[in-house]
């Protein structure tokens, strides 16, 4: 079974350019989560999708980052325009959905490294 | 609001040696679940454990091996006679339970370099 994959693996552009991140989850794992480690710093919890709809947004840092889950399958994150602070590495997990109160392993991919110049 | 912390930045050690990375929570839930994840050089995270907070009971797998004490707010983990491999960056993480829908609070990782 393919684990969760990301595109690219490392993106390098200028200050006010657009970039944006692809992840695709395990087959049959309907939540969906970005997470962003800025160096030196803890990984931090982006956003959360269920299926298509965003479950939790609130550690979207501002309005310049969009994420979609198209169908409830793949999933983008936008950022527009990039600022210097964005960089880092942005990694998408996945896992099953619980019953209410449970909480399943997230797989992680490999994460996209952003470099804001 | 949960916070999770992992004093020891970076340690290392020589083959064969033991090695315990601390992690320690808060949280006001009295449901939850803590994890640990291993970042290697490639750089993705593997998923080693989870625990729910009514479980304190110890785990051992191969040469790991978890200790949970609610009571110190601790959830550690020890690698026993550590080999070359076991180098990565080592997460501890916490879930709410409740309606936090598994998002993840990491700790700032540990840096474990293992020398032949």
């Amino acid at each position: 079974e393919a684990g969760v994959t990301q595109f690219p693996s490392h993106s390098v552009i200028e200050k006010g350019q657009t970039v944006t991140l692809r992840c695709d989850p395990i087959s049959g794992h309907d939540n969906l989560y970005w997470y962003r480690r800025v160096m030196g710093k803890e990984i931090k919890f982006l956003l959360h999708f269920v299926k298509e709809s965003k479950q939790d947004e609130s550690g979207m840092p501002n309005n310049r980052f969009l994420a979609e889950r198209t169908g409830g399958t793949y999933s983008t994150l936008k950022v527009q325009p990039a600022e210097l602070e964005d960089s880092g590495v942005y990694f998408c997990a996945s896992s099953q959905l619980p019953g209410r109160g449970q909480s399943y392993e997230q797989y992680f991919g490999p994460g996209t490294r952003l470099t804001v110049t | 609001a949960q916070k999770v912390t992992q004093a020891q930045t970076e340690i290392s050690v020589v083959e064969k040696e033991d090695v315990t990375l601390d992690c320690v929570y808060e949280t006001r839930d009295t449901t939850y679940y803590l994890f640990w994840y291993k970042q290697p050089p490639s750089g993705e995270l593997v998923f080693l454990i989870r625990r729910n907070s009514f479980d304190e009971q110890n785990e051992i797998s191969g040469r790991y091996s978890w200790n949970f004490q609610k009571s110190t707010s601790s959830f550690n983990f020890t690698i026993t006679a550590s080999q070359v491999v076991d180098s990565a960056v080592y997460f501890c993480a916490l879930s709410e339970g409740g309606t936090s829908y598994g998002k993840l609070t990491f700790g700032q990782g540990t840096i474990l370099t293992v020398h032949p």
